[in-house]
């Protein structure tokens, strides 16, 4: 049982390249959702999903796009990247109380 | 606003209690969490705690809920140097309590 899955592990991008941060889950979970963690500031809220087909944004979606075609898949895509967006992201799934994530994504934009 | 506040640090010695502190602004929360990071590492669950309950007990964790004062607490008996590690408190909201918003994290160092 895989549980959460993020890839890449690590990726460095220049300024205004694109990407996609891929995130699944064999846990059949409604509930996804994408944080990014800075220091001192925690996990911010970016977007999540209660469901294929239904997404919504967090605290910080700005520059972020999301889409929920199947309960396993919750990619996000960053379309034109900024230093800003250098951050650990960190993909979740849920069934009623717990959360479990997955290990991260470390993304530094240059 | 959604807003989970908790102090940046905390030093304990090692053997004694430790109590994180959390403040959060939705009365209407479903469930109250603990998760644990160590460095480099993703999150792990703690505990949690559903709104209707004011305290629960895990071995040598505590967790005390207020919800008059959104008030929630963590406390580590006997601490040891494996407890070193960001402690983030979270709450979930919004319909079906769809989102979890967590705190900016307590790290907890540990004194010989």
């Amino acid at each position: 049982n895989a549980g959460v899955t993020q890839t890449p592990k690590f990726q460095v991008l220049k300024t205004g390249q694109s990407m996609t941060l891929q995130c699944a889950q064999d846990m059949n979970h409604e509930y996804m959702s994408w944080y990014r963690q800075d220091p001192g500031m925690g996990l911010r809220l970016i977007h999540y999903s209660v469901g294929a087909g239904i997404t919504d944004q967090g605290e910080v979606p700005n520059g972020y796009n999301v889409s929920r075609s199947t309960t396993e898949d919750f990619p996000l895509r960053l379309l034109s990247a900024a230093p800003s967006q250098t951050s650990v992201y960190f993909c979740a799934s849920r069934w009623q109380s717990e959360a479990f994530f997955g290990q991260g994504t470390r993304l530094t934009v240059v | 606003g959604e807003d989970v506040e908790q102090s940046l640090f905390l030093s304990v010695r090692e053997g004694d209690s430790s109590v994180i502190n959390c403040t959060y602004t939705d009365s209407s929360s479903t469930y109250l969490y603990w998760y644990k990071q160590e460095p480099g590492a993703g999150l792990q669950l703690l505990t949690y705690i559903f709104s209707n309950m004011d305290m629960k007990q895990d071995q040598r964790l505590t967790v005390l809920l207020n919800k008059k004062d959104k008030h929630l607490s963590l406390r580590i008996a006997d601490t040891q140097t494996g407890d070193s590690a960001i402690y983030f408190c979270a709450e979930s909201m919004g319909s079906s309590a769809s989102k979890i918003i967590f705190g900016s994290g307590t790290r907890l160092s540990i004194r010989p």
